[in-house]
């Protein structure tokens, strides 16, 4: 059975940062695309970062020099580092497989808050 | 970017009625080579991740019900619920999964009416 788990989220203030993770079972994630999707609160979907099998990795605009994504594929691990945290990065943070995400986890709340 | 614009941003429809929800890429997410259109359908429910309706713009998810169809091709799609059932209450986003920045909509709410 595939499962998605996230952790590392919590209360931050800006100008921090955060690592994310989100660990895999039932697949091998190097086999895959995987990604970040944030859901600030009461708003929309945002896809943040993916990486490719290939280990090329792509960022949204909003993210790109100060989000970094990895994978530990001895881990089964996926990873997003987040730097220079903002106020407006306050969201959920869903890790999802493949691009047309068929499977996703529960999510983790990260809050940038003084 | 690829910028995706859906519409209504929210309808309210009578139980066993049509729901018809409209996506516009402002690009086209055809790619030729394979001619696949790299569009997917999601629901979200309250406190829930998003679930995977549709990929491929019209190939359904394994256990999705029939009555969710998903069309068009280019830069025009509709996500269609042909009886709208009590459990199909929810938020619904369409996401282009072309080139290397992905996209969603920004989200279409489905009420009883």
């Amino acid at each position: 059975e595939v499962q998605l788990v996230e952790s590392g989220g919590g209360l931050i203030q800006p100008g921090g940062s955060l690592r994310l993770s989100c660990a895999a079972s039932g697949f091998t994630i190097s086999s895959n695309y995987m990604s970040w999707v944030r859901q600030a609160p009461g708003k929309g979907l945002e896809w943040v970062s993916a990486i490719y099998n290939s280990g090329n990795t792509y960022y949204a605009d909003s993210v790109k020099g100060r989000f970094t994504i990895s994978r530990d594929n001895s881990k089964n691990t996926l990873y997003l580092q987040m730097n220079s945290l903002r106020a407006e990065d306050t969201a959920v943070y869903y890790c999802a497989r493949d691009s047309m995400m068929g499977y996703w986890g529960q999510g983790t709340l990260v809050t940038v808050s003084s | 970017d690829i910028v995706m614009t859906q519409s209504p941003d929210s309808l309210a429809v009578s139980l066993g009625e049509r729901a018809t929800i409209n996506c516009k890429s402002s690009q086209s997410v055809l790619y030729s080579s394979n001619n696949k259109n790299y569009l997917a359908w999601y629901q979200q429910k309250p406190g829930q991740p998003p679930k995977l309706l549709i990929y491929w713009a019209s190939t359904r998810e394994s256990g999705v019900p029939d009555r969710f169809s998903g069309s068009g091709s280019g830069t025009d799609f509709t996500l269609t619920i042909s009886s709208l059932q009590t459990e199909d209450v929810a938020v619904y986003y369409c996401q282009h999964y072309y080139g290397s920045q992905w996209t969603f909509g920004q989200g279409t709410k489905v009420e009883i009416k």
